[in-house]
């Protein structure tokens, strides 16, 4: 079983929709949750951070953890086309700082 | 927001050469370098950890006679892919972190085409 899991996709909504992106985990000592946006042929960009539990938001994005469940949420608002990209998640234990990966998942906001 | 660089943005080279990739932070000193390869449709896969004049921490099943990483200041890291070969071609992304940050910022990535 993967440190952290999260469905590759794709994630084909129509423009507009609320759009739920999740990754699962099984270390319960990370304590640090990111979300990073990489369009196709570029590096990462990093969209949230959040520590240990509870919501974050940042326009039209809300990062959800719960520790209890060793799950996180992304959400992302009256979606748009430019929103297309592949969502990774990633975390980390307080020791070390590595950061573990999800595969990704690939958002396809539909016109 | 913090930025990273990263040159050359692709290169095609022929096998056998080595090929050289420089990674800056640009506005913030980066303590810890890290760099990951890419292939099509999957996920980053972490190469090595550098930390500033020290040795890089390579992982498991990367060769470090064949990926050179250098830290050499706060602001610079570069990698070097030496005797290239075309299993070598993919997407080589940097990141950087300060010191007692968890978050990493990402360079725009390097593709490499090693004919």
């Amino acid at each position: 079983q993967k440190e952290v899991e999260q469905d590759p996709g794709p994630l084909s909504v129509p423009e507009g929709a609320i759009v739920s992106l999740n990754c699962t985990y099984s270390n319960s000592a990370f304590q640090y949750f990111m979300w990073y946006r990489q369009y196709s042929r570029k590096g990462p960009e990093l969209l949230m951070y959040t520590y240990s539990s509870g919501n974050k938001e940042d326009g039209r994005f809300t990062a959800q953890v719960d520790k209890s469940s060793k799950y996180i949420s992304l959400f992302i608002r009256d979606s748009q086309p430019s929103d297309s990209a592949t969502y990774l998640c990633a975390m980390s234990a307080l020791s070390n700082y590595q950061l573990i990966w999800g595969a990704g998942t690939k958002l396809i906001i539909k016109p | 927001g913090a930025v990273v660089s990263q040159h050359p943005s692709w290169v095609i080279c022929k096998s056998g050469t080595s090929v050289k990739i420089e990674c800056r932070s640009l506005d913030f000193q980066a303590t810890t370098m890290f760099w990951y390869r890419q292939f099509p449709k999957q996920s980053l896969m972490l190469m090595a950890t550098s930390n500033e004049g020290s040795k890089a921490t390579y992982e498991q099943g990367v060769e470090k006679d064949k990926f050179l990483i250098n830290h050499a200041s706060l602001t610079l890291s570069t990698l070097t892919v030496t005797s290239a070969h075309p299993e070598d071609s993919s997407f080589y992304i940097c990141s950087a972190r300060s010191t007692g940050k968890e978050t990493q910022y990402f360079g725009p990535g390097t593709r490499l085409l090693v004919l």
